[in-house]
Order: structure tokens, then sequence, then C-alpha cells
């Protein structure tokens, strides 16, 4: 079975611009978190959405949002680029609840 | 808020040898995960082992046990025979384990990286 899937895999944008991420989860799960994660920093958790609802949100300005469609696939938009959104984007994907969550290969995101 | 300390921001250990990683968290809940991650240069973060709080007894994957102490906030991980695979930034996180729907994100700490060295 294919494991979560991300796209694209690398990315550069300029400041002011807006971009969107793309996150396929494993087939048959249900929920979809999103993850920043700084060089040398430990993931920062931005969204959680569960049977197309947010389910969660982190300490993100609103700047940042998340869909997630029928198939339970997600998109992660942010506009208004700033250089510290430079990073690495990470999607996982579980059945939900306290089931592990499953991490994609993430896309580097870089803003210059 | 929740909050995971790994004060080791590097370790190295020679292969074949065991290492313990460290990790300390905070918190007020009774309920909850803890687990280890590793994260390779490929970035695939990859699920080491994990451990439920309400179990008394350390869980362990092969080369892989931690050292749970809830009344000391404590979660080390220790890797025995280590291989040069092993070789990775180590993420210790946290989850919450309420029921309801709320969400169930997962902190993280700012890991650890570990050399093996042949």
């Amino acid at each position: 079975d294919a494991g979560v899937t991300q796209s694209p895999t690398h990315l550069i944008k300029t400041r002011g611009q807006q971009v969107t991420l793309r996150c396929s989860p494993i087939s048959g799960h249900k929920s979809v978190s999103w993850y920043q994660q700084v060089l040398g920093q430990g993931p920062q958790f931005i969204f959680q959405y569960y049977e197309k609802e947010e389910r969660g949100r982190g300490n993100f300005p609103d700047r940042f949002s998340a869909r997630q469609f029928p198939n339970y696939s997600s998109e992660l938009n942010v506009n208004a680029l700033l250089l510290g959104d430079s990073a690495l984007y990470l999607c996982a994907s579980s059945l939900g609840g306290v089931n592990e969550q499953f991490f994609g290969p993430g896309t580097r995101l870089t803003v210059l | 808020a929740q909050t995971v300390t790994q004060s080791q921001p590097e370790m190295s250990v020679q292969e074949a040898e065991t290492v313990t990683l460290s990790c300390t968290y905070d918190t007020s809940e009774s309920d909850y995960y803890l687990f280890w991650y590793k994260q390779p240069p490929s970035r695939q973060m990859i699920l080491v082992i994990r451990q439920e709080a309400y179990k008394q007894q350390n869980a362990t994957e092969n080369r892989f046990s931690v050292n749970f102490q809830k009344a000391a906030k404590s979660f080390s991980l220790k890797i025995s025979d280590s291989q040069l695979g092993d070789a990775a930034m180590y993420f210790c996180a946290y989850r919450s384990q309420n029921s309801g729907g709320s969400n169930y994100k997962l902190t993280f700490g700012k890991g650890t990286l570990l050399t093996v060295n042949p």
C-alpha cells in the first residue's frame, strides 16, 4: 500500500506570494494533520482535520489555512509568505483518534 | 500546555555499542502517549516506539527500549547494538489521550542528532 504522499517535493517562492501544498493520506485514513518543521527544530502542529472538519489549530497566523476534501486528501495554503515561513512542511495521516500518525516525506518550502 | 524537552542536541555512539537519549516532558494530564520518532536525512519521520502512560511496563521494539518514569516525567530511549542505519535525528513526542473527538496533535522536542561511528 502507498504511504502518505506530498507534493511538491520542493518549492521556492518569494515574499508576499501564496503557496498551496498537497497531501494524500494512506488509503482508509480519515485524519490528516499538518506540521511545520523549521531547520534545527522539532515539528510544530499547524492543523488537524478529521472527516473534512477542522479538529485542531496550532498557534499560527490566519495566513495559514487548510481544507480536507471528500477523498480525505488535504491542502495547506499559506498567504503573504514571509522569510520565516521557510521550512519543511509535514503531513501525517491516521485512522483518527489515538491511532498512530504516519508521516509523509514533506515539502521543502524556501521563501526568498 | 504540554512541553517536551530534549537536553542533548547531539550524541554519538560506536557501532555495536549502547546509547541512551533523554527526554523530559511537562503535563498536567494523567492519560497520554509518548513516542520516539526517527528522522533520517531522507526526512521521512518514522515511529520507533510508543508508550502508553497507563502502562507501567516499559515498551520494547527489538533493539529499542524505553525507560518511562511517570512521576519524574522522564522518557528515555535506549538503543542497543547500534547500527550505522540508526544514525538520524531522534524526536521525543507527546500526545494527549483525551476522548470526545478532540485534536490529537503531537508535541515534539527539538531533537537529538545521533551519529554512529564505525
